[in-house]
Formats: C-alpha cells, sequence, structure tokens
C-alpha cells in the first residue's frame, strides 16, 4: 500500500514558538492532502485540504493565520502552528489521497505536540 | 452531505469470540465506505473499502464488512476476536463531490479479554 511519513513523530515547544510539520507521500504523487486534529479520545477533526499548488481550504472554525498550510510540491504538505499555545497541543494527522485509484486517503503516523 | 455513526463507543469481547462493530452512513450519492483502525499515539490503518463492488468485503487481520444499501450500513466483523485486536477503530464515508473528504465516525474503542 502506499506510505505517508511524518516529521517530527513528537515535539515540545515553548508557548509562542512556531512549530512546522512536514507530510510526505513516498511512493506515489499526491495532488491532495488532508490535516487533521485528535484530541484523547475522540475522532478526527479535519483542519484543512491542501491541493498542490493552490490555497488551502479551512474547515469552519479553524484559523487560517495560526495554522498555516503549504503544499509546494505533489509529495509534500507542511503545516506550521503559529505562536503556540498550551491549547494547542494535540495529536496531529496528516494523509494524502491516492488519485491512481479511488482517492482512498493513506495516513502518516502523527504528530504529538506539547506546548509548554 | 454524507455523515456516519457509530453504535456503541466501547466493545469488549473474550478472545476467541466474535467482533462486531456497527456503523450507519448517510450519503446523497452511492458512498465509498471505510474502515480504518487506530493503535495509539499512531496513525490510521485501512482495513478495509466499499467502493461500489462486491458488498462483502474482506480486508485485513480477518476482517469483513457488508454493504447494505437498504440498511445504510457497513458493519465491521471479525469471527475470532485476537488480543491484538484490541484498539480503535473508525467508520467513515468519503465525499466524491469535495476532494473526496472523509467524514468519521465517533470511533468504537475495542478491549479483548483473555
Amino acid at each position: 500500500g502506499a506510505v505517508v511519513s511524518q516529521h517530527p513523530s513528537w515535539v515540545i515547544c515553548k508557548s509562542g514558538t512556531s512549530v512546522k510539520i512536514e507530510c510526505r507521500s513516498l511512493d506515489f504523487q499526491a495532488t491532495t492532502m488532508f490535516w487533521y486534529r485528535q484530541f484523547p479520545k475522540q475522532s478526527l477533526m479535519l483542519m484543512a485540504t491542501s491541493n498542490e499548488g493552490s490555497k488551502a481550504t479551512y474547515e469552519q472554525g479553524v484559523e487560517k493565520d495560526k495554522f498555516l498550510i503549504n503544499h509546494a510540491s505533489l509529495t509534500l504538505s507542511t503545516l506550521t502552528v503559529t505562536s503556540a499555545h498550551p491549547e494547542d497541543s494535540s495529536f496531529y494527522i496528516c494523509s494524502a489521497s491516492d488519485p491512481r485509484g479511488t482517492y482512498e486517503q493513506y495516513f502518516g503516523p502523527g504528530t504529538r505536540l506539547t506546548v509548554t | 452531505a454524507q455523515s456516519v455513526t457509530q453504535l456503541g463507543s466501547h466493545v469488549s469481547v473474550s478472545e476467541g469470540a466474535l467482533v462486531l462493530l456497527r456503523c450507519n452512513y448517510s450519503s446523497s450519492v452511492p458512498p465509498y465506505l471505510f474502515w480504518y483502525v487506530q493503535y495509539p499515539n499512531q496513525g490510521l490503518q485501512l482495513l478495509l473499502k466499499y467502493t461500489s463492488a462486491a458488498t462483502l468485503v474482506k480486508g485485513i487481520n480477518g476482517f469483513e464488512a457488508e454493504f447494505k444499501k437498504s440498511e445504510t450500513s457497513f458493519h465491521l466483523t471479525k469471527p475470532s476476536a485476537h488480543m491484538s485486536d484490541a484498539a480503535e477503530y473508525f467508520c467513515a464515508v468519503s465525499d466524491h463531490s469535495n476532494d473526496y473528504k472523509l467524514s468519521f465516525g465517533a470511533g468504537t474503542t475495542v478491549t479483548v479479554r483473555a
């Protein structure tokens, strides 16, 4: 199956700093990538849809200026949490849509962000 | 708009017993349906998918699911639970008209008793 990687797998940062998370599709070209946030014991909440070469589409309630998404190539999307605060601490998961079949999404292993 | 409902937030089964996880969907178009499994602090792994072919879908690790249009259901089963099946399970439906976005159910936690 298709493989999606995320880096870093976990990160601790101080309040007020910015953190960048990378999502890569390793063996296919993904025109569309997705970013999710997951709180403990809860389901995944879609934050934004990222299409290569265009601006990301954010879900209602997600702050565009806080969660900057860049999809610079067909294999890489990045999520930057700007001016992070403790309430931004969460598990962030990306996925990439494989256009070769039925556009199913393949998920990265997730990034645990802790803001102190 | 598409949505899924997972009945039962927690299921406990004995090792060797049947696992049954329920999922009902709502969709205005023929749906693509998925079951994913998530282990602690990991991403989601696809168990199986329905994309309008055979209604009985077989997946990995002995899981299977049956698409029933009349019942708008896509329940997941495994005949004999193994300790390694303890995890969180998510049902999802894909929106073909909107970047194939996934709408997830709330999830079902499966525990397996020895």
